[in-house]
């Protein structure tokens, strides 16, 4: 069965202090594996689309990296504004999405 | 590109009517959309498949009488929860995929049964 595990649940962090989100996945046939951020009462909004182990992408703060077990969301001099829920998820074998608990996010200035 | 709309963004409900969910791609034709439900401090959990112009595929667990599902267009998807009780409270979002942009995600709509 698949199956996307997040850690930590939560995550409190000054402003500039610099950490990494984890993704462990497990999948019959990776198709890709897609972060996520959702802020609260919003639907997730696409952050990156990792597809083969060793992929790195950056956007701003933000790079993700992949290995053949879990993915890393590393958050580099982070600023409140960057609060929210970071998800990773994968899609099942009937195309659809499944999500991680997720890791939400607290930076304080 | 790859828009998902989705209306409305909250509604109140008695309890025992039916509400209307609507799910609409945008700038591109959807032949599948999702529908997530979403708990308090808790992941999407995928309810069902709606593909266009068949009928929807749902999860385990997920009663298909309750919550109708209509994909009559390559547009639009409609989500129907009839005869609501307080226990469906939830946020309900849709999903389609879009070959250029992945996955795209409305923004979801907050549905509270009283």
């Amino acid at each position: 069965e698949d199956q996307v595990t997040q850690s930590p649940e939560a995550l409190r962090l000054q402003e500039g202090e610099s950490s990494s989100l984890n993704c462990s996945y497990t999948v019959s046939g990776l198709r890709g594996l897609f972060w996520y951020r959702q802020d609260p009462g919003k639907g997730p909004e696409f952050l990156f689309t990792l597809y083969s182990a060793g992929e790195e992408k950056e956007k701003e703060r933000l790079k993700a990296t992949l290995t053949k077990k879990e993915s890393f969301l590393h958050i580099t001099a982070p600023k409140p504004e960057d609060s929210a829920t970071y998800l990773c998820a994968v899609p099942q074998a009937g195309t659809a999405l499944i999500f991680g608990k997720g890791t939400t996010l607290s930076v304080s200035s | 590109g790859a828009v998902v709309s989705q209306h409305p963004s909250r509604v109140i409900c008695k309890s025992g009517t039916s509400v209307k969910i609507e799910c609409r791609s945008l700038d591109f034709q959807a032949t599948t959309m999702f529908w997530y439900r979403q708990f308090p401090k808790q992941s999407l959990m995928l309810m069902a498949t709606s593909n266009e112009g068949s009928k929807a595929t749902y999860e385990q667990g997920v009663e298909k009488d309750k919550f109708l599902i209509n994909h009559a267009s390559l547009t639009l998807s409609t989500l129907t929860v009839t005869s609501a009780h307080p226990e469906d409270s939830s946020f309900y979002i849709c999903s389609a995929e879009q070959s250029d942009y992945g996955y795209t995600f409305g923004s979801g709509t907050r549905l509270t049964v009283v």
